[in-house]
């Protein structure tokens, strides 16, 4: 099966500008998430959602992050403005339920961020 | 939400069996354990999960004792290629708590 596809791949900007980026989960995942992860650290989750509901956004950066999953498929995540703390990788995982099924939950390569 | 310790790096010949702890001292009733692998560029990608005693699949196997304290991922005759990030999560198998990243365990396969 096809697996997570995220584009970018990579993206450069200067700070207070704004960027999106694109997620399309495994064909029939019902739940999608968004994490960050700054290099050197594990993976922080910034929101979950299960079809196009948010589950979960209590780390999600209100004031600058956004994010939406119309139709319950593909979803993308927005930064306005950027600050150069945000330069990262941008990971979407998806699953088939909460549970992660048999297999846990598949991530795509990511999107590499940079904020200069 | 279970705080997980593991080693920050370890090194192993390429060949040898590899075990990887965590610690996870306040696991709670209903917690699972999930470890994943990360190579440079990629993302996490599932190896394992278990909730007691031992599971096996085709590329590791996941040791947990009885008290669920703690628990090891073995990697049988390790390659080159497992060189990467292993990360430990501890957690309800529902719900994004189950998703929390510790920084994980630098492994080097050496030839």
């Amino acid at each position: 099966e096809a697996g997570v596809a995220q584009s970018p791949r990579y993206k450069i900007i200067e700070k207070r500008q704004s960027v999106a980026f694109w997620c399309n989960p495994i064909s029939g995942h019902a739940t999608l998430y968004w994490y960050q992860q700054i290099l050197g650290q594990g993976p922080k989750l910034l929101i979950q959602f299960q079809n196009n509901g948010v589950v979960d956004d209590s780390q999600l950066p209100k004031d600058r992050f956004s994010a939406e999953r119309l139709k319950g498929v593909d979803s993308t995540l927005k930064i306005q403005p950027a600050k150069l703390e945000d330069s990262a990788v941008y990971l979407c995982a998806s699953s088939l339920d909460l549970a992660g099924g048999n297999y846990g939950y598949t991530f795509g390569s990511g999107t590499r961020l940079t904020v200069v | 939400l279970a705080k997980t310790t593991q080693p920050i790096s370890m090194d192993s010949y390429e060949g040898q069996e590899v075990n990887i702890t965590c610690s996870h001292n306040n696991i709670a009733t209903n917690d699972y354990i999930t470890w994943y692998q990360q190579f440079p560029s990629q993302g996490p990608r599932f190896i394992i999960q278990g909730y007691k005693t031992k599971v096996t699949n085709e590329v590791a196997s996941l040791f947990i004792p009885a008290d669920r304290k703690s628990s090891t991922l073995s990697l049988p005759r390790v390659s080159l290629s497992d060189t990467a990030v292993y990360y430990c999560l501890v957690g309800e198998r529902t719900g994004a708590n189950n998703l929390f990243f510790g920084t994980g365990t630098r492994l080097t396969v050496i030839p």
